[in-house]
Formats: C-alpha cells, structure tokens, sequence
C-alpha cells in the first residue's frame, strides 16, 4: 500500500539559508500534519492542512511557512535557518471525517542546520 | 503545557517479559493512540482507542483507556528485541474545528536478550 513520502530525506544547510520540505500523501487523504522533533524530544506538532486550507497552527515559528497544493502534497518552507531548527520533521495525512482517523507518518526529513 | 505524559520515561526489561508503558493526559479526547518509533526514524501507529472504548487487543498489544482518570496503558506481552525502541502516546481533540495529535514524551523501552 502506498504511504506518505517525503522529500529529501536528509538535507544539510547553513544558518540563515532557506531549507524546502516536501510531502506527499497517501492518495485520497485529505489532511496533511507537519510535526518537528528536536533530538531526544517528542514530536511537536507545527501545522495542518485540510483540502488545502490551512486547519490548525501549532508551534510553528514565524520563520517558517506552508501551504498544500492541488494535488493535496504539501510543502514546509523554512527561510533563515537556525541552528536550532536542527530536527526530524514528519509529515502525517489522513482522512479528517469520519473522526477517529488514524494518522499516517511518512519516514521524515532530517535537516541539519550548520 | 503538554497533554500527553508518559511513564516512566524509560523501561529496560529482559526478553520475554512484559512491558507496561502508562500515559496521562489533561483534556478531553476523541481518542488516543500509541505510536512507536526506532531511533531516528518515523513514526509508526500501533493502535488506536477511541473515547468510549476501555480496552483493545492488536496482537502482542494491549490497550487500556481510563477516560474518568484520563490515563492509558500500552501493555506489551512477551517482549522480543525487536520491540527496543520508543513508545508515545497521542491523545487527538478537535480545537476549533481541526483535529490535532499532541504526543507525550515518550517511553524508550529496551529489551534485553
């Protein structure tokens, strides 16, 4: 079965450049959530998006934007990177109704900030 | 503050026994769900409980939900080696419309051989 993917999966950049992440959806998933883990911490949820609108704001810092597409895949724009933005980020969709979804993760980006 | 909120942080047991991770959260849920994840990699959902349910089987797993004390259980049967890895609990709840996941800290289980 097809699952959410993720792109790149590993991505090295300097401080104050600007770093793009890409996830793409199990197809027919209309909700896509983006999570932030830090090293040793939990995952920490940053923003969602249902049928391209955005749903929900977590703890997603000023710095960082996103949107989803047409094609429902979505993209985590990071723009003056810090080196505490150094974290595994994961993308996660699911179906919003009915309610009691299950959340999909794709495998990650880990993105180092040097 | 957090939601979810597990112990203990950390569990080494032998191979063959049981483990038994606890989670506890604050507000209301829709459900809760385990997750487990190997160092550095994705997520992996294990099983899901909804709000009315109290226990639910998945192979090795059970889960219980205590939604008058706003706990859960991940039990663990017979552990094996490969089940070494991280174990969150995220309990979901719709804030304004959209539904969230909100983890707790996690348990790293380790299984001796």
């Amino acid at each position: 079965a097809a699952g959410v993917i993720q792109s790149p999966r590993h991505l090295i950049k300097e401080k104050r450049e600007t770093a793009t992440l890409k996830c793409y959806p199990i197809p027919r998933h209309d909700t896509v959530y983006w999570y932030q883990q830090g090293p040793g911490q939990d995952p920490q949820f940053l923003i969602s998006f249902y049928e391209k609108m955005q749903s929900d704001k977590g703890s997603i810092p000023d710095r960082f934007s996103a949107q989803q597409f047409s094609d429902y895949h979505s993209e985590l724009n990071m723009s003056s990177l810090e080196l505490g933005d150094s974290a595994l980020y994961f993308c996660a969709s699911s179906l919003l109704r009915p309610l009691g979804y299950e959340q999909y993760f794709g495998p990650g980006t880990r993105l180092t900030v040097t | 503050s957090q939601q979810g909120e597990e112990d203990p942080q950390a569990l080494s047991i032998q191979e063959g026994e049981n483990a038994t991770m606890n989670c506890s959260y604050k507000t209301s849920i829709n459900n809760l769900q385990w997750y487990r994840q190997n160092s550095g990699r994705g997520l992996v959902h294990l099983i899901l409980i909804r709000s009315n349910e109290r226990e639910k089987h998945s192979g090795r797993l059970r889960v219980t939900l205590d939604t008058s004390k706003k706990s859960s259980s991940l039990l663990i049967t017979a552990s094996r080696a490969a089940d070494t890895a991280s174990y969150f609990c995220a309990t979901d709840a719709v804030i304004q419309g959209a539904q969230k996941l909100v983890f707790g800290q996690g348990t790293r289980l380790t299984i001796n051989p």
